[in-house]
């Protein structure tokens, strides 16, 4: 059984660009979650996938958004990049959709730098 | 809203000494209760949960218990290894929906 994996590992960026990050979750989950870690700090919710649709959102602003595929992989895109969205980006995934006992098992996370 | 607060670190302990890091919360309802371990340079590690009032989550010698009356998940471990040196974070799942909330973490070093 594959776990959580995430790409690219780390990540470089300039102020204005976008940015894409993928994560394929662990077989036979149907649900995606995104956090954002910053250094010191623990994660924080940005949104969740359950099979291909949104199924909630954290307190971040539009230009954050994501998709997930039908095979449940996801992506989140980031829009106009801020020095403040430097931070580890990290993917979770579950089975179930919103039972609050099905255990998230998260991937190593993408490392993103905004210059 | 729902949040969690777990002391601050760093927490620096001799092996084999006794371990606790408080951890409180906020929620409406009966959210479940998580603590995840994250290693140096890896993601989080679920350690353990519990998903309503007096559980108790267990593993790797590690314990917490789910105190409604005092909205406490505090962590504990009666003896500590090196290998355990990580940072810990406590986190809460709110009871319809699988969002997790996250304490800002405790680092744990521990000393040979």
């Amino acid at each position: 059984e594959t776990g959580v994996t995430q790409s690219p590992t780390h990540l470089i960026k300039t102020r204005g660009q976008q940015v894409t990050l993928r994560c394929s979750s662990q077989s036979g989950h149907n649900t995606v979650s995104w956090y954002q870690q910053a250094l010191g700090q623990g994660p924080q919710f940005i949104f969740q996938y359950y099979r291909e649709e949104e199924n909630g959102r954290g307190n971040f602003p539009p230009r954050f958004s994501g998709l997930q595929f039908p095979n449940y992989s996801s992506e989140l895109n980031v829009n106009a990049l801020e020095l403040d969205d430097s931070a580890l980006y990290l993917c979770a995934s579950s089975s179930g959709g919103e039972s609050s006992y099905n255990e998230q098992f998260f991937g190593p996370g993408t490392r993103l730098t905004v210059l | 809203g729902n949040s969690v607060t777990q002391m601050e670190g760093p927490v620096t302990l001799s092996e084999e000494a006794f371990l606790t890091i408080n951890c409180t919360y906020t929620a409406t309802g009966y959210p479940s209760l998580f603590w995840y371990v994250q290693y140096p340079g890896e993601g989080l590690q679920l350690l353990l949960k519990a998903t309503k009032a007096d559980d108790k989550g267990s593993n790797k010698g590690f314990e917490a218990t789910y105190r409604k009356e005092t909205t406490s998940f505090h962590l504990e471990k009666g003896s500590v290894q090196v290998s355990d040196s990580a940072v810990y974070f406590c986190a809460l799942s709110a009871q319809y929906g699988n969002k997790l909330v996250f304490g800002a973490g405790t680092i744990l070093r521990v000393k040979s």
